[in-house]
């Protein structure tokens, strides 16, 4: 399956900071998503991301709070901005690649305080 | 309004038994239809998936099982040991679709398997 690599794996941040997370993957992919769990919370999607065009985002999203990157078709960024506390939650990327099903990295812990 | 719909909340199960955990979804647009395992501090890991033109699918202890026209889909794990202890999401996708393809969850469920 894919691999993905995450930075960091975790963070604590002052409120009021941002955070940015970085994604690799070992492949070229064309869409990268990301993803929001909340402690003891399923998983939802902020954003997918493709290579030479701008994110598209779910409702409860917006750019100005989550903007993200996607500069070649391996690498993406997610950042956190403005944090309050609300936002500590597990931030995860993904991709979907046809013979391995959709792969997670393994997420990156934000607390803030 | 939720679309991909688990139950139950949580399960315990003892060591050897079979845990059952059932899924419902509302959009019949959906074509793939994956389980995932979790465990603390980790990501979700991709467990076995199924598409919609195949009622069951087995991967070693793991079945998936599929019934279109109720719209459900359930994992069972065969000989339940105490490393299946983890949180499960069933999820679904319009993957075909490319554009539209991400994946929704379903809340999870805790698995318990008590040795």
């Amino acid at each position: 399956s894919a691999v993905i690599s995450q930075k960091p794996s975790r963070d604590i941040c002052q409120r009021g900071t941002s955070l940015t997370i970085q994604c690799q993957v070992d492949s070229q992919v064309t869409m990268m998503f990301w993803y929001r769990q909340q402690p003891g919370q399923s998983l939802t999607l902020i954003a997918t991301a493709n290579q030479g065009s701008e994110a598209t985002y779910e409702s409860g999203f917006v750019i100005d709070k989550f903007p993200i990157s996607r500069p070649n078709l391996t690498f993406s960024t997610l950042t956190v901005s403005n944090m309050s506390p609300e936002d500590s939650s597990i931030y995860l990327c993904s991709v979907d690649r046809e013979r391995d099903g959709y792969t997670f990295g393994s997420g990156t812990r934000l607390t803030v305080v | 309004q939720q679309q991909v719909k688990q139950s139950p909340q949580s399960l315990i199960v003892q060591k050897g038994g079979i845990s059952i955990i059932n899924c419902a979804y509302e959009n019949t647009a959906f074509d793939y239809f994956p389980w995932y395992q979790q465990f603390p501090g980790k990501g979700p890991a991709l467990l076995i998936a199924i598409r919609p033109d195949v009622s069951e699918k087995k991967e070693g202890r793991f079945t998936i099982s599929f019934n279109k026209s109720a719209k459900q889909f359930s994992l069972h794990i065969m000989d339940s040991q105490p490393g299946d202890s983890a949180t499960y999401f069933c999820a679904a996708s319009m993957r075909s679709t490319g554009a539209n393809s991400k994946l929704t969850f379903g809340k999870g469920i805790t698995l318990s398997v008590r040795p």
